[in-house]
């Protein structure tokens, strides 16, 4: 597996909590992503990045922000959580964009209650 | 927003069919379609990135043509086997970004 590691696996929270989501590589690859997977959606990008401090939104970025400080590292913000964005988070990366495969995590099951 | 249309969505075979699926593009300024293959709870595995017009790759029992022209890519598993059972996704390659399409859910039963 692609060195890929996403933290928490599990979380439940309160609505309106803030809650950060890490996505940790060792592939000192360019390109990040941040999905969400939800049953009759497949997999939709939240943001993405293509290199440090250099992010920008996917289809569904409403209420979600994201920080790139340094190459390994991808973190997800929900500000103020919505049980809408109750769902399975996959962080991805690659070292090229398009014509190179992307590579997943383990994905986050986030539950906001 | 660019559409990434998949068929069938589910699909129930028996041990040692053979099955195809279809992903469906727009075919204008086409860059790379992935096919990925996702198992239940695990993670997205890549199966191939095509990229050009007419193109075949081969992994195993598993094959991907390309078609740009039409906007279209079919995915083949020759004599299917209970362990290929899972969602067959595809992603067109946009501007630094992939569009998934809803994925094809593939179901063996021996």
């Amino acid at each position: 597996d692609a060195g890929i590691t996403q933290s928490p696996r599990h979380k439940v929270t309160e609505t309106g909590t803030p809650v950060t989501l890490r996505c940790h590589q060792t592939e000192n690859h360019r390109y990040m992503y941040w999905y969400r997977q939800d049953p009759g959606h497949g997999l939709r990008l939240i943001h993405y990045s293509y290199g440090v401090k250099d992010t920008d939104k996917g289809e569904v970025s409403d209420g979600y922000s994201v920080s790139r400080s340094k190459t390994e590292d991808f973190l997800l913000t929900l500000e103020s959580a919505t049980s809408s964005q109750t769902s399975v988070y996959f962080c991805a990366i690659s070292d090229r964009q398009g014509g190179q495969p992307q590579h997943f995590g383990d994905g986050t099951r986030l539950s906001i209650l | 927003i660019l559409n990434v249309e998949q068929s069938p969505q589910s699909l129930h075979v028996q041990e040692g069919d053979s099955t195809n699926f279809t992903c469906s593009f727009p075919s204008s300024n086409f860059y790379a379609l992935h096919w990925y293959r996702w198992e239940t709870a695990k993670s997205p595995e890549a199966l191939f990135v095509m990229t050009l017009n007419g193109d075949e790759k081969k992994k195993g029992r598993i094959s991907a043509t390309l078609n740009t022209k039409e906007g279209y890519s079919y995915l083949y598993i020759k004599g299917s086997q209970p362990e290929d059972s899972a969602t067959y996704l595809c992603a067109l390659a946009q501007g630094g970004k992939l569009i998934f399409g809803q994925g094809t859910e593939l179901s063996v039963k021996p």
